[in-house]
């Protein structure tokens, strides 16, 4: 099973930092992978799919990069309503889905 | 607005059943294939099962098959769960997610799932304990 390794697993930020969150495959994926956001008590969100499709209704300050086995997820200025946890999820080897382990944005 | 509201949930002993619904509405619900996704406490989420539109092609997660079973009635708008021989890491809360409809292609196969959740519910916990 492909496994997806999400780093760092947890950050601190301010508001207005830029956040980069990576997800390293451990085989190539294309670019079959999407990222979701999770707040406490509530259901994951569509970020991005395709690994830098951005989901319609999604700010514009999210954006995601790269193919192959590494991608990343940057939050270009991070707003108070940002802060929460990030899964990536890997299709390429549909059916079996797997997600990343989350990386949960924190308040510094 | 598209809505999907879980039901079903509760306590229930180790080797118990369960049965956990999806109601769904403002989407047209026959049109798309859903898929169930569960939160185990404190953790991260794991891909369960998926059923297409019309229920022609099912799949399971290799840690519930043989014990759960995805379906679902159209003329209700509702999806299920069958959750059977239930287990203590069968603990999560059950979240069901709609499919896109985009269909995906690899390696020469296609299929008519994406892979990829655009609606969730807001999850109704099963708690497997004694």
């Amino acid at each position: 099973a492909i496994q997806l390794t999400q780093s760092p697993s947890s950050l601190s930020a301010s508001v207005g930092d830029r956040v980069t969150i990576t997800c390293r495959a451990s085989q190539g994926i294309s670019s079959a992978l999407a990222w979701y956001q999770q707040k406490p008590g509530k259901a994951p969100k569509l970020l991005i799919y395709d690994a830098s499709s951005l989901e319609s209704g999604v700010p514009s300050r999210f954006s995601g990069s790269g193919s192959g086995t590494d991608f990343t997820l940057t939050i270009s200025s991070l707003q108070p309503e940002d802060f929460a946890t990030y899964y990536c999820q890997q299709f390429n080897s549909y059916p079996l889905l797997t997600f990343g382990g989350g990386t949960k944005v924190e308040i510094k | 607005e598209v809505q999907l509201v879980e039901s079903g949930g509760g306590l229930v002993q180790p080797g118990g059943s369960l049965r956990l619904s999806c109601a769904a509405s403002g989407f047209t619900f026959s049109s798309y294939s859903m898929n169930w996704v569960r939160q185990a406490p404190g953790k991260g989420l794991e891909w369960v099962s998926y059923i297409s539109s019309s229920s022609s092609t099912i799949y399971y997660a290799d840690s519930v098959k043989g014990r759960f079973t995805i379906s679902r009635d159209n003329a209700k708008n509702s999806l299920y769960l069958q959750m059977n021989s239930l287990r203590a890491e069968d603990t999560a809360v059950y979240y069901c997610a709609r499919d896109p409809g985009w269909g995906y292609c690899s390696g020469g196969s296609c299929y008519s799932g994406s892979g990829v959740f655009d609606y969730w519910g807001q999850g109704t916990l099963v708690t497997v304990s004694s």
